[in-house]
């Protein structure tokens, strides 16, 4: 059962462009989401996030947008640089219960951009 | 101020051992979670320790079992390994409070092959 779904493995964008990165997710007592960015060998990154509370989250170049209604989220960098090249995952974090703080992560999306 | 550090960075193990993994928590923070992440699969949470307490578990069994020290560092060990136990070991910290934590921040991780 994939609670949080990215479904595009991959994405690929002109340096300068904006990235948009999708998200979808079913557990409606998700109260939290962020998106982390993660290079080969190392460990995911933290970017961005956003309360549930909220619809729209920015910093920098990096805006995160939530339809709760649609239980989507995305994540747009503008203007995308080649450094960005990563595999970004969205999470999101349970409200209550036992397992309060765990995170369900997508499978991630490969971006990459191109000079 | 130290980030979240974990050793050793790579394990070859065979089938029926047994491993330790180790995190030093990042400053400051007295949460820490684990997580396992398969090739091409998004991490997948493990449990998740609160001030040397387990805090909410994952669908793992028991042979994944952990230990949060009083400096908040922590352990993860697995008994018996099978193959399918070959990942990428990551482990997260945050700062808690009375259950809930704030964003979680990730360690480089351990990989581990079994054989």
């Amino acid at each position: 059962d994939q609670q949080v779904k990215q479904n595009s493995p991959s994405l690929s964008v002109q340096e300068g462009r904006i990235s948009i990165l999708n998200c979808d997710y079913t557990n409606s007592m998700f109260d939290y989401f962020l998106w982390y960015k993660k290079y080969p060998a190392e460990g995911p990154t933290f970017l961005i996030s956003i309360s549930s509370i909220k619809d729209k989250n920015e910093d920098g170049r990096f805006t995160v947008f939530l339809n709760k209604s649609a239980k989507h989220l995305s994540l747009h960098i503008v203007p995308s640089q080649p450094g960005d090249s990563a595999v970004y995952f969205c999470a999101a974090r349970s409200a209550g219960g036992t397992s309060y703080g765990k995170l369900t992560f997508g499978q991630g999306t490969i971006l990459t951009v191109h000079p | 101020e130290t980030g979240v550090t974990q050793s050793p960075t790579h394990l070859i193990k065979t089938r029926g051992q047994q491993v330790t993994l180790r995190c030093s928590s990042q400053s400051g923070h007295n949460t820490v979670s684990w997580y396992q992440q398969a090739l091409g699969q998004g991490p997948q949470f493990i449990f998740q320790y609160y001030r040397e307490e387990e805090n909410g578990r994952g669908n793992f069994p028991p042979r994944f079992s952990g230990l949060q020290f009083p400096n908040y560092s922590s352990e993860l060990n697995v008994n018996a390994l099978e193959l399918d136990d070959s990942a990428l070991y990551l482990c997260a910290s945050s700062f808690g409070l009375a259950g809930r934590t704030d964003t979680q921040y990730f360690g480089p991780g351990t990989r581990l092959t079994v054989l």
